[in-house]
């Protein structure tokens, strides 16, 4: 079974400032998608960005960028200048090709932004 | 275009008793996957419809079950509650199983 890991309940980072979040997973399977995924105070649930596995660069969204280690099973979100609305909650989420449209998700994340 | 609504947006119910929850995808979607989150937790997979048919289950028990009607919209229904069904219930929608999965804001289930 996949498991989804997200070792950092709480973050915090001062506007225009970078930030890191981390996520761990593991599966033994070899074709699968990983996702960032925002959850504001609204709740709805925002994807940030996805990596494809059989991709070895890794993906880009504007200030959002992961650094993607296949042999290390790691995959974290780095958020360039730092803006307010960045605050959320973040999710790695895990989803096996094989299993479309089943989603993984790790604990999540609490990034305050602050001003 | 609208996006995946779902409704009621909040709902009270007794221990005990049946509720039902709604979600109608993306416009052009046809895949409809349920999930439930807990309080400062991640949202777990409860269960997938495509195509009318439930395709995939996650680890829950037979009192959820669900439906997806012909225009792709479905329902979740959850029998019998439990104090630990008390969670916000979030539907995904996506075209076909392997694209990207868009939320609506969920329904928040409180029993009492």
């Amino acid at each position: 079974a996949q498991t989804v890991t997200q070792s950092q309940p709480e973050m915090s980072v001062q506007e225009a400032e970078t930030v890191t979040l981390s996520c761990t997973y593991d599966t033994s399977e070899n074709n699968y998608y990983l996702f960032w995924y925002k959850q504001p105070p609204s709740r709805q649930m925002i994807l940030v960005i996805r990596q494809e596995a059989y991709k070895q660069q890794n993906a880009t969204e504007n200030r959002f960028s992961v650094n993607f280690q296949k042999a290390a099973k790691s995959f974290s979100l780095k958020i360039s200048d730092s803006q307010l609305g960045d605050t959320a909650m973040y999710f790695c989420a895990f989803m096996n090709y094989n299993q479309g449209g089943k989603l993984i998700f790790g604990q999540g994340t609490e990034l305050s932004v602050k001003p | 275009d609208a996006g995946v609504t779902q409704s009621p947006t909040h709902l009270i119910k007794t221990r005990g008793q049946q509720v039902t929850l709604r979600c109608s995808p993306k416009s052009g979607h046809d895949t409809v996957s349920w999930y439930q989150q807990a309080l400062g937790q991640g949202p777990q997979f409860i269960f997938q419809y495509y195509e009318e048919e439930e395709r995939q289950r996650g680890n829950f028990p037979d009192r959820f079950s669900g439906h997806q009607f012909p225009n792709y919209s479905s329902e979740l229904n959850v029998n019998a509650l439990l104090l630990g069904d008390s969670a916000l219930y979030l539907c995904a929608s996506s075209l076909r199983q392997h694209t990207e999965a868009f939320f609506g804001q969920g329904t928040r289930l409180t029993v009492v």
